[in-house]
């Protein structure tokens, strides 16, 4: 089976800028996951979805959002994009929740 | 509140000395519990959770509630154990809390 696949692996933006990140799931898998991994704050949990539908959501602010596909690909969309905003973006799916997350690469976006 | 700590930034032992990783919880609810590791250049991997009591690559973690704790040990480390390691609580929906994580470092 293939591996969970994060799109694009690297992403330079500038401040005031959107970016949109792309996930697609192990197959089979319904749950995804998203963090955001910095250095200062480590691994924050951002959001789940099961089934095209959030069903938790970390402390971040309303700039950070994410939707879910019939076929569970996952996008996640950060507005108004911060310096602090730097980090690297990790997805992890499952096939349910309380079921191995598997995690994907990453993506390591760069706010200038 | 909800929350994971690891007591230690950087762990350091000699190649086939024990190694005991530290990891406290809080969560009033019945704790569901990994440990994940990170190898360089490699991505996030689970390597065992509490509710499975396996032994992976020689690590296991008991979770103690009374002390609320999930402590990962192995007794010989190995060059390749070294890696960052961090101690996740599950709570509700795939809602994983990670520690800040603890860098092990086996000294040949």
């Amino acid at each position: 089976k293939a591996g969970v696949t994060q799109t694009p692996r690297y992403l330079i933006k500038t401040r005031g800028q959107q970016v949109t990140l792309s996930c697609s799931p192990i197959s089979g898998h319904r749950s995804v996951s998203w963090y955001q991994q910095t250095p200062g704050q480590g691994l924050q949990f951002l959001f789940e979805y099961f089934s095209e539908t959030q069903r938790n959501k970390g402390n971040f602010p309303g700039r950070f959002s994410g939707r879910q596909f019939s076929n569970s690909r996952s996008e996640m969309n950060v507005s108004t994009l911060e310096l602090g905003d730097s980090a690297l973006y990790l997805c992890a799916s499952s096939l349910e929740a309380y079921y191995t997350q598997y995690f994907g690469p990453g993506t390591r976006l760069t706010v200038l | 509140a909800q929350r994971v700590t690891q007591p230690e930034k950087l762990l350091s032992v000699f190649k086939g000395a024990p190694v005991e990783l530290k990891c406290n919880y809080s969560y009033s609810g019945s704790p569901e519990l990994f440990w994940y590791v990170q190898y360089s250049r490699q991505r996030l991997q689970l390597l065992l959770r509490h509710i499975s009591r396996e032994s992976i690559k020689g690590f296991t973690a008991d979770l103690n509630k009374g002390e609320t704790s999930f402590h990962l040990k192995k007794p010989f480390a190995q060059e390749e154990d070294s890696a960052m390691y961090y101690c996740a609580l599950e709570t509700s929906y795939d809602k994983v809390i990670f520690g800040p994580g603890t860098s092990l470092s086996v000294i040949p």
